[in-house]
Parts: structure tokens; C-alpha cells; sequence
């Protein structure tokens, strides 16, 4: 059980194109999802943290109006880089958790998706 | 604020020996405690967590870890490592309403034959 899908795997795009990327709870119900980037031999940055139905939560420095999140549904939340630049080029992880008022304490993560800007 | 650390950046240890990583968190109130593993460019795979009840607990793969409340540590063990074992690993502590995770910077397992 508590597994969770991500969508591309990796993605290579021109600069300046959009990118959308996909994470699904598939046997649970996420009440919240969590988008992370995480740059080479360094640990995951928290970019957002959305709930669903609701506007995601950025962190600082994080601009939401380049990444745009989506959590329309219990089981799926959207990342879309708009107007990629080479500099957006990392691996993006998703995670996904249940109600904590429920007991559901525990983040359960995506594969990743690597994004390479051109 | 909250903190987690990982004071070893690599580990090396041999096939069959005894490996423990370290963790040290920094949390004002009762912590829920979390290890992963990470693969080369995959995810992370929850080996084990801790939130309340007997303070060692037992995960995933072989993977334990003992909560020491006196040591602010949540050291994960094995007693006897695998070369599937190679990974990097994470320590990770909740914090904020909002639950989310704080990490560590990691530790990266090399096993030798």
C-alpha cells in the first residue's frame, strides 16, 4: 500500500516551454501533497505544500508564479514549471500524505521526475 | 526552528559488517521521526518511523532504529550490511501544523565486496 506515482519520469525541453508534471496517490487518499527539488548530492528542498481544493503554500524564495500547483483531486496534484529555464533543470519529488488528524502521519514519495532545460 | 542533522556525509563499510548512521534532531515538542532511503535517481523509500511507544523500532530491510529522547538521537542500525544496501540515506523529523518534513543533509552508504 501508500503508493505514489509521478508523471513524466524525466522530461527534456527547450527553454522557455512549460512542463507539466503529475503525482498521484494511487491506493490512498492524500488530504495534502508536498513538492520537493533536489539538486545534485544535496538533500530535498521543500518548494510547496498544497491541500486539496485549496492554494498551495510556497515556500520562501520559491516563485508560484513560475511553479504552478494544482491539487484538484484526493489523489492527483500538479506541478507545472512555466517558462522553463536552464536553471530549472533539477529533479522534482513529490510526496503525499493522509489526514494527520487520522493518525496519517507519514509522507510517501514519488519516483522523481528529472527535468533537463535545453 | 526545527533541525535535523546528519553528521556523517559518507559511510563506508564493508558486505556482512555492522553499519549504524547517525541522527541528531533539534525539536521543541515531541518529534515523529522518520528514515528514508534514497537510490540513485529514484525517490525516497520509508524504512522506518517512530512516533510514540517502545523507543526502538523496527523497519524495512533489516533497518531498526532506537529513539534516545536524552540524546535527541535517532540513530538507524543494521547488523549485518548488504551491497543492495548502497544508497543514500535520510533522516527526517515533522514540524509545523502543516506536518511537513525537515531533513537531514544525508549520508551516502558506499559497501565494498
Amino acid at each position: 500500500g501508500a503508493v505514489v506515482s509521478q508523471h513524466p519520469s524525466w522530461v527534456i525541453c527547450k527553454s522557455g516551454t512549460s512542463v507539466k508534471i503529475e503525482c498521484r496517490s494511487l491506493d490512498f487518499q492524500a488530504t495534502t501533497m508536498f513538492w520537493y527539488r533536489q539538486f545534485p548530492k544535496q538533500s530535498l528542498m521543500l518548494m510547496a505544500t498544497s491541500n486539496e481544493g485549496s492554494k498551495a503554500t510556497y515556500e520562501q524564495g520559491v516563485e508560484k508564479d513560475k511553479f504552478l500547483i494544482n491539487h484538484a483531486s484526493l489523489t492527483l496534484s500538479t506541478l507545472t514549471v512555466t517558462s522553463a529555464h536552464p536553471e530549472d533543470s533539477s529533479f522534482y519529488i513529490c510526496s503525499a500524505r493522509g489526514n494527520p488528524l487520522e493518525g496519517q502521519e507519514t509522507q510517501y514519495f514519488g519516483p522523481g521526475t528529472r527535468l533537463l532545460v535545453l | 526552528a526545527q533541525s535535523v542533522t546528519q553528521p556523517d556525509i559518507h559511510i563506508t563499510v564493508s558486505e556482512g559488517a555492522s553499519l549504524e548512521l547517525r541522527c541528531n534532531y533539534s525539536y521543541g515538542a515531541t518529534p515523529y521521526l522518520f528514515w528514508y532511503v534514497q537510490s540513485p535517481g529514484q525517490g525516497l523509500q520509508l524504512l522506518l518511523k517512530y512516533f510514540s511507544g517502545d523507543t526502538l523500532v523496527q523497519g524495512i530491510k533489516g533497518f531498526e532504529a532506537e529513539f534516545k529522547r536524552s540524546q535527541s538521537s535517532f540513530n538507524l542500525r543494521k547488523p549485518s550490511v548488504h551491497w543492495s544496501d548502497a544508497a543514500e540515506y535520510f533522516c527526517a523529523v515533522t514540524s509545523g501544523s502543516a506536518r511537513q518534513l525537515t531533513f537531514g543533509s544525508g549520508t551516502q552508504l558506499t559497501v565494498l565486496p
